[in-house]
């Protein structure tokens, strides 16, 4: 069964630029998760989707970062303008289930350098 | 506010060596506690525990839950080099899943 696949694996912007991450999710998971893991700290959830909608994004900066599934199935997030403070590994994850109580499958992560 | 609080944040032990990593938490209508292993890629999966007292085990690794003093703590026996990695716990309260800061462990030849 193949995993959740994320894209770019890195990325280096200069601040004030774009960047958008694209995530591909197990196939048949109902629920999508960004998290936003900063050097030396634990994942922070960015905003979770249940299949095309969103469940929760009240931890995303949303003067910045936009989120989006339109299928249902596959995201993408997009950071613009890029600050300093966003450099971060952005992992996506996947579960089946609807609820946040289970095992999540994460990707591999892309790292983001901001400078 | 929800908190989870792991300790140590970091470690370092030698192959064969036993090592406890412990896990504390305050969140509301507690659901679960996950372990989670990430060495350079993706997190993977090691444990959900929903029950106190109840062990989990895999192999070299155990897990225990204690409800009560709102804990848990992860052993490794027999530690290898390929344990080494971050560890990761996550409390799941009110739906919400909040991760600690993880420890990092290095085990030497």
């Amino acid at each position: 069964e193949a995993g959740v696949a994320q894209s770019p694996r890195y990325k280096i912007i200069e601040k004030r630029q774009s960047v958008a991450f694209w995530c591909n999710p197990i196939s048949g998971h109902a629920t999508l998760y960004w998290y936003q893991q900063i050097l030396g700290q634990g994942p922070k959830l960015l905003i979770q989707f249940q299949n095309n909608g969103v469940v929760d994004d009240s931890q995303l900066p949303k003067d910045r970062f936009s989120a989006e599934r339109l299928k249902g199935v596959d995201s993408t997030l997009k950071i613009q303008p890029a600050k300093l403070e966003d450099s971060a590994v952005y992992l996506c994850a996947s579960s089946p289930r609807t609820g946040r109580n289970g095992e999540l499958f994460f990707g591999e992560g892309s790292r983001l350098t901001v400078l | 506010e929800d908190k989870v609080v792991q300790s140590p944040l970091s470690l370092v032990v030698h192959e064969g060596d036993t090592v406890t990593l412990n896990c504390s938490y305050e969140v509301t209508n507690f659901r679960s506690l996950l372990w989670y292993k990430q060495e350079k890629k993706a997190p993977t999966f090691l444990f959900m525990l929903t029950s106190s007292g109840i062990e989990k085990k895999s192999g070299r690794l155990s897990s225990i839950l204690d409800k009560k003093e709102l804990f848990s703590i992860l052993n490794i026996t027999a530690t290898q080099t390929g344990d080494s990695a971050i560890y990761l716990c996550a409390v799941v309260g009110n739906n919400d899943m909040r991760f600690g800061a993880g420890t990092r462990l290095t085990v030497k030849p």
